[in-house]
């Protein structure tokens, strides 16, 4: 069975620029989240869809960023326009809608900008 | 904030037993302990999880104290493989999921 998957898993943009995030959840996980580690920080949550509607979207830093999840399969994340304090890596992660719901995490987009 | 604490970093042989101890003495009653690693740059991996009886799978055992207030996370023979962040996690309980990451402890498996 395939895991999460992310793409790309680098990308390098300018200030101002926008960019975005692909997460293909393992097939059959209703929920998907997207957290990120910036530099020198902790892994931090950002938010999380059941399907396609959002659950929780506490972690979101600002308007900046806007998550989808049309059709309740794979998710984007959109950064519009990319700030410098954006750089860090994002790890996306999905769980079953039953039993304890483990996340497993996909291999992470690390995310420069210049 | 996370919910847990645990030493910044830990040393062990290869071939060893690695005992890795977590604080968690808030948590709540519903609320389950896991056990993340994350070697290099890699994404967190699952290694295991618990709420009250100790649990063994392939990777790893879990032994949770009788009043759940600590844990240890055991690697029994330890590769160095296994040098890693590991992140103990108390999640949240009801229908929020969202995994809180502390600092972790960075074992570091030597030869």
């Amino acid at each position: 069975e395939a895991g999460v998957t992310q793409f790309p898993s680098h990308s390098v943009i300018e200030k101002g620029q926008t960019v975005t995030l692909r997460c293909d959840p393992i097939s059959g996980h209703d929920n998907l989240y997207w957290y990120r580690r910036v530099m020198g920080k902790e892994i931090k949550f950002l938010l999380h869809f059941v399907k396609e509607s959002k659950q929780d979207e506490s972690g979101m830093p600002n308007n900046r960023f806007l998550a989808e999840r049309t059709g309740g399969t794979y998710s984007t994340l959109k950064v519009q326009p990319a700030e410098l304090e954006d750089s860090g890596v994002y790890f996306c992660a999905s769980s079953q809608n039953r039993g304890r719901q483990t996340q497993y995490f996909g291999p992470g987009t690390r995310l420069l900008v210049l | 904030d996370a919910k847990t604490t645990q030493p910044p970093s830990m040393d062990c042989a290869e071939g060893r037993a690695a005992n890795l101890p977590c604080n968690h003495s808030t948590i709540s009653g519903n609320e389950y302990v896991y056990w993340y690693r994350q070697i290099h740059s890699q994404g967190p991996q699952y290694i295991i999880h618990g709420l009250k009886n100790n649990e063994t799978n392939e990777m790893a055992s879990l032994i949770i104290t009788e009043d759940r207030k600590s844990s240890t996370l055991i690697l029994p023979h330890a590769t160095l493989r296994d040098t890693a962040v590991y992140y103990c996690i108390v999640r949240e309980g009801g229908s929020n999921y969202k995994l809180t990451f502390g600092k972790g402890t960075l074992l570091t498996v030597n030869p």
